[in-house]
Formats: C-alpha cells, structure tokens, sequence
C-alpha cells in the first residue's frame, strides 16, 4: 500500500449513530490534515497534526473528534452529526520541509 | 494572510484545443503554489508546483503553469486538451519557508471537454 489511504470509501449515517473515517499515510510524512468538501464550496481545513500534536482547529464542532495516534494514522470520530455535515472528507499528509500535501481519496459522508 | 482568487468557475473547451486557467493570489510574503486536479469521485492529485527557480513549472499530463510575480498570477495551461482532462482544478498558495504551513485553496474551476 502506497501513499494515503482513507476507509470506509462511502459511509451512511443516522443522527444518533457514532462512527469513525480513517487514514493511514505510507510516506513518512510527520503532518496530517482533515478537510471537508461540500459541494459549491471551497475545501475547508478542520484540524492539522504536526508530530502527533493538533496544531490547527479550525473552529469545528465538536460532533468532529480527531485523533492521532502516531504520525501514521489519522481518526475522525463522528457522534450525532446533522444532514449538513454531508461531505466528501479528505485526509492528506505532508512533508516537514515544504507543503505540498498529498491527498487520499476521501470518504464520501452521508447523513441522514 | 494568503488568498486565492480562481476567476472562472467553469471552463468549457472544445477536445484538441488550448486551455488556460487563471489564478491570482495575494500575500505580503513569498510563497509556493500549487495546481491539484480532482477526477469525479476522487481525491486531490497534484499537477505541479512552483517553490522557486525557472517560473514555467511543467507538470503531469501535458500541463504547465507560469508563476509571475509582478502580476501575482499563477496561470495553468495547456496545448490541446483531451476528454480525460474533464475536472476541477484547484490552485492553492502557501507560505514559503514556513513548515507544515497550511494551504489556502481557491475556490476551483471545473473544467468540461466538449468532444
């Protein structure tokens, strides 16, 4: 398995359910980044991870829980979510030295 | 802080023919920027990138883009197009210099091939 990966792919759920979006990055890279894509809307950062340490919340709410346990593996839990919160969600990570972020292939979120 | 301004949201263009896609940012520091594609159903892609040296910047599929400063532009373009270059581009900037910098994205242009 090579660069980021993301599962489930397509996730549906009720308000009151609890899930969680993974990924796992296969590059090395000490950074990792949710974002959220909605349609007609720029992509929005959520939450950065820099060493395993949040550096960045983008005002969230707290329905969106993220965890990193080691600079591998980035979690997003999600807990009584509404129908606007349906999204496509990527994951990307990146290098220390320069920015360029490599993406997953997203989980595409729906709510109902 | 950084900006991106994508002036065209869709961008329609007969197969075989040139393509340009405009973006203009704005910061008051150096900057990287970067050109992504998004296919139906997937993920960002990166095209290519510009960090510093030679301001035409070639990238994967055929593209290119011009990083000029004086007009803070940063311009992407191609010869001739396929059906296959059907997606959303999206440009992005970032601070130069600065690690684990966050990327400040435009808003995207979608562009539709017409065979």
């Amino acid at each position: 398995e090579t660069g980021v990966t993301q599962t489930p792919r397509h996730l549906v759920m009720g308000m009151t359910n609890k899930k969680s979006l993974k990924c796992e990055q296969h590059l090395g890279h000490n950074a990792m980044y949710w974002y959220k894509q909605s349609a007609k809307k720029p992509l929005e950062l959520m939450f950065v991870y820099s060493l395993e340490e949040r550096v960045e919340n983008n005002s969230v709410p707290s329905r969106f829980s993220p965890e990193c346990p080691n600079s591998s593996h980035l979690f997003l839990h999600l807990h009584t979510l509404q129908p606007e919160d349906s999204a496509l969600y990527l994951c990307a990570s990146s290098p220390g030295s320069y920015n360029e972020q490599f993406f997953g292939p997203g989980t595409r979120l729906t709510v109902l | 802080a950084q900006s991106v301004t994508q002036l065209d949201s869709q961008v329609p263009v007969f197969e075989e023919a040139p393509v340009e896609l405009r973006c203009n940012y704005s910061s008051s520091v150096s900057v990287y920027l970067f050109w992504y594609v998004q296919y139906p159903n997937q993920g960002l892609q990166l095209l290519l990138k510009y960090l510093s040296g030679s301001t035409l910047v070639k990238g994967i599929n055929g593209f290119e883009a011009e990083f000029n400063k004086s007009q803070t532009s940063f311009h992407l373009r191609k010869p001739s197009v396929h059906i296959s270059d059907t997606a959303e581009y999206f440009c992005a900037v970032t601070r130069s210099n600065f690690g684990n910098e966050k990327l400040t994205f435009g808003t995207g242009t979608r562009l539709t091939i017409i065979p």
